[in-house]
């Protein structure tokens, strides 16, 4: 069965730090991987995927992926926090079936200045 | 580009009663889906669509029926409202299939009583 599991309800960081919110998945096959981030009250937003290829994603905003094959990870990354990234974020996979996705629960991260 | 609209934006509804969900797109995107945000569980898959005409269940099927008669429309209908069915309702939508990003709309929050 296919699933995601984002280990941290919320991650705390101060602005100016380096940030990474945490992504593991299980899926039969080769993962599709994807990070997106939604702000109070809205619908999602895409930031970045992992298709194939380098295991390095960049996506918007400065955040960066890595994928780790080997420990079947996702995480996400940011080398210097912003007051303004504090959302919610959420990682998803599909594989096998490519047109289903599984989401994990959610990482809250707060950014304080 | 509206992008991925979403009617109603709030609705209360009694036990027993029913309702439709819209959803629309004007990016011609062939895939579409629908999902619901609960608390602590992320986002769930309840159905999806790759082109008019097609559909198929997803992870939380149960109690919601779907139907793809254009591209751009993609209606989620409850047939008879149950309180577990209180939830935030996302529209997603897709260029191609499961690789691409998907865009969602800004959700409809149903409460039901």
């Amino acid at each position: 069965a296919q699933s995601v599991a984002q280990p941290e309800d919320q991650v705390n960081v101060a602005e100016g730090n380096p940030l990474t919110v945490k992504c593991t998945y299980s899926v039969s096959g080769n993962p599709y991987l994807f990070w997106y981030v939604q702000y109070p009250n809205r619908g999602l937003q895409f930031l970045l995927k992992y298709i194939t290829g380098d295991n390095l994603v960049k996506g918007s905003y400065g955040f960066e992926a890595e994928f780790n094959k080997s420990q079947t990870s996702f995480h996400l990354k940011k080398p210097s926090a912003l007051v303004s990234d504090s959302a919610l974020y959420f990682c998803a996979v599909s594989g096998g079936n490519f047109n289903k996705f599984y989401f994990g629960s959610g990482t809250k991260l707060n950014v304080k200045p | 580009n509206a992008g991925v609209t979403q009617t109603p934006k709030f609705q209360v509804l009694k036990t027993g009663q029913s309702m439709t969900l819209q959803c629309a797109q004007d990016m011609n995107h062939e895939y579409m889906s629908w999902y619901r945000q609960d608390p602590g569980m992320g986002l769930r898959l309840i159905h999806y669509s790759v082109g008019a005409g097609i559909t198929d269940q997803g992870e939380v099927p149960n109690g919601y029926n779907v139907s793809r008669s254009t591209t751009e429309d993609f209606p989620l209908r409850l047939l008879s409202a149950a309180p577990s069915q209180t939830s935030v309702y996302f529209c997603a939508s897709s260029f191609g299939q499961g690789v691409n990003e998907q865009f969602f709309g800004p959700g409809t929050r149903l409460t039901v009583l």
